[in-house]
């Protein structure tokens, strides 16, 4: 099954820091998208990433968020100024297909915790 | 404006018990997909089944059938004889398209939490 990887694996911040979460693909895929998931609460579309540019964003994507593909290979998720809110379960997946519905199999995700 | 109901916020349930988990889903789109994804205690999402709204055959994968209406728009999802591995959050999500034609976005409900006791 494809695969997709996530560091850090749980991530402890204080309120005001950048963070740098990263999901690596096995291998090379055109589509990305980024969610994050609340405790114990349902999973939200951040940003969605086609070939190397943002194709969707949501409106918890804000200023403070930014995404980019800096080596062609790992895909990250910034968060300039992380807030108390900010903590959450991020996931990171990679779309499979060629048409425009496809299956997205997600990472592990990366717990972030804002104290 | 898409939108996933689980009405059904926890289940719990007997090993070898049927249990189904209901998905009702809204969206304008005429064509979309729909899927169920199974969270773990782990905390992983896991990918289980995807569905084109053209295609509205059920279908049967082991113990797990899912059952999609388009007529009441729902998309239910049914364990046989359930087991303690099966205890999770399961998740319905539907997919839809922008004006581009470019969004493939997922639209999640908030998730059945399911308890399988032993």
């Amino acid at each position: 099954e494809p695969e997709v990887t996530q560091t850090p694996s749980h991530q402890v911040t204080q309120m005001g820091q950048e963070v740098i979460l990263r999901c690596v693909p096995i291998s090379n895929h055109l589509y990305f998208y980024w969610y994050r998931q609340i405790l114990g609460q349902k999973v939200e579309f951040l940003v969605s990433f086609y070939n190397n540019e943002i194709s969707e964003k949501s409106e918890i994507f804000d200023d403070q968020f930014s995404v980019e593909r800096p080596d062609g290979s790992n895909f990250t998720l910034k968060i300039r100024s992380t807030k108390l809110e900010d903590s959450a379960m991020y996931f990171c997946a990679r779309g499979v297909g060629t048409n425009s519905y496809n299956e997205q199999f997600f990472g592990p995700g990366t717990r972030l915790t804002v104290l | 404006a898409q939108k996933v109901t689980q009405a059904q916020t926890e289940i719990s349930v007997v090993e070898k018990e049927d249990v189904t988990l209901d998905c009702v889903y809204e969206t304008r789109d005429t064509t979309y997909y729909l899927f169920w994804y199974k969270q773990p205690p782990s905390g992983e999402l896991v990918f289980l089944i995807r569905r084109n709204s053209f295609d509205e055959q059920n279908e049967i994968s082991g113990r797990y059938s899912w059952n999609f209406q388009k007529s009441t728009s729902s998309f239910n999802f049914t364990i046989t004889a359930s087991q303690v591995v099966d205890s999770a959050v399961y998740f319905c999500a539907l997919s839809g398209v922008n004006s581009g034609g470019s969004n493939y976005k997922l639209t999640f409900g908030k998730g059945t939490l399911l308890t399988v006791n032993p």
